[in-house]
C-alpha cells in the first residue's frame, strides 16, 4: 500500500501565477479530503468528494480555488490567480469508508510558498 | 458545529515519563468519533488513536492511551514513557455521525521530549 500520494511536495510560484496541486488516493478509498494548514488557521478542511464527486466545498476560499476528481485515483486543487496569502501546506486525505468510526490517511503534503 | 479545543499550546516532558495532552470537544450529535494525530517537524499528519462515542473502553495503541470522559466532553491522551521521537505537534480531531464527513481539528499541541 504505497498510501496517499501528493505532488509536489514543495512548490514555490509568483504571485498571479496558476498552482496545480495533485492527490492520488489509497486503492479503494472511495472519500478524498483536502485541507488547509497556516499557523494562523490550523487545518481546515477546504474540499470532500465522495465516489468521485464533490460533496461539501463550503471550505473553499474564493473562486481563484478549484478542485477536479476525474477518477477514483487523482484529484487536482487549482489556485488561478496565486496570492502570497495562499501560501500554506496543503493536505489531501482518504478514507475507505464514511461514517463517525473512520479517520482519515493523510498525504505528505505540498508546501506551497507564493511569493 | 462542532469544536475541539486544546488549551496547551506547548508541553514539555522528560525522556521515560508519562504525559498528558487535553482535548475537550463539542457536539450535539450522539454519535462521534475521537481521533489523535501525530505531525512530527517532518510535517506528515500520522493517525494514532481513535475513540468511539458509544465505546465502554478507554482506547489504547501501544504506549498511547485515551482518557475519554463523555461527560466532561474531554478526550486527553496519554503518552507513556515517553521517548525523544515523540516530540511533536499533536492535533485531537472529531467526527460526527450526523451528516458531513468533516473531520474538525483542534489548534494543536507542541510536544518536546527531553532527554
Amino acid at each position: 500500500d504505497a498510501g496517499v500520494i501528493q505532488s509536489p511536495r514543495h512548490e514555490v510560484t509568483e504571485m498571479g501565477q496558476e498552482v496545480t496541486l495533485r492527490c492520488k488516493p489509497i486503492s479503494g478509498h472511495n472519500s478524498l479530503f483536502w485541507y488547509r494548514q497556516t499557523m494562523m488557521r490550523g487545518l481546515e478542511l477546504l474540499i470532500y468528494f465522495n465516489n468521485n464527486v464533490p460533496i461539501d466545498d463550503s471550505g473553499m476560499p474564493e473562486d481563484r480555488f478549484s478542485a477536479k476528481m476525474p477518477n477514483a485515483s487523482f484529484s487536482t486543487l487549482k489556485i488561478q490567480p496565486s496570492e502570497p496569502r495562499d501560501s500554506a501546506v496543503y493536505f489531501c486525505a482518504s478514507s475507505h469508508r464514511q461514517g463517525a468510526n473512520y479517520g482519515y490517511t493523510f498525504g505528505s503534503g505540498t508546501r506551497l510558498t507564493v511569493v | 458545529a462542532q469544536k475541539i479545543t486544546q488549551t496547551q499550546p506547548g508541553m514539555f516532558v522528560q525522556e521515560k515519563e508519562a504525559v498528558t495532552l487535553d482535548c475537550t470537544y463539542d457536539t450535539s450529535d450522539p454519535s462521534y468519533g475521537l481521533f489523535w494525530y501525530k505531525q512530527p517537524s517532518s510535517g506528515e499528519m500520522i493517525f494514532l488513536i481513535y475513540q468511539g462515542s458509544y465505546d465502554q473502553q478507554n482506547a489504547t495503541e501501544g504506549r498511547y492511551s485515551l482518557n475519554f470522559q463523555k461527560a466532561r466532553k474531554s478526550a486527553n491522551l496519554v503518552i507513556s514513557a515517553s521517548q525523544l521521537g515523540d516530540s511533536a505537534m499533536y492535533f485531537c480531531a472529531m467526527k460526527s455521525q450526523g451528516g458531513s464527513e468533516k473531520l474538525v481539528f483542534g489548534k494543536g499541541t507542541k510536544l518536546t521530549v527531553n532527554p
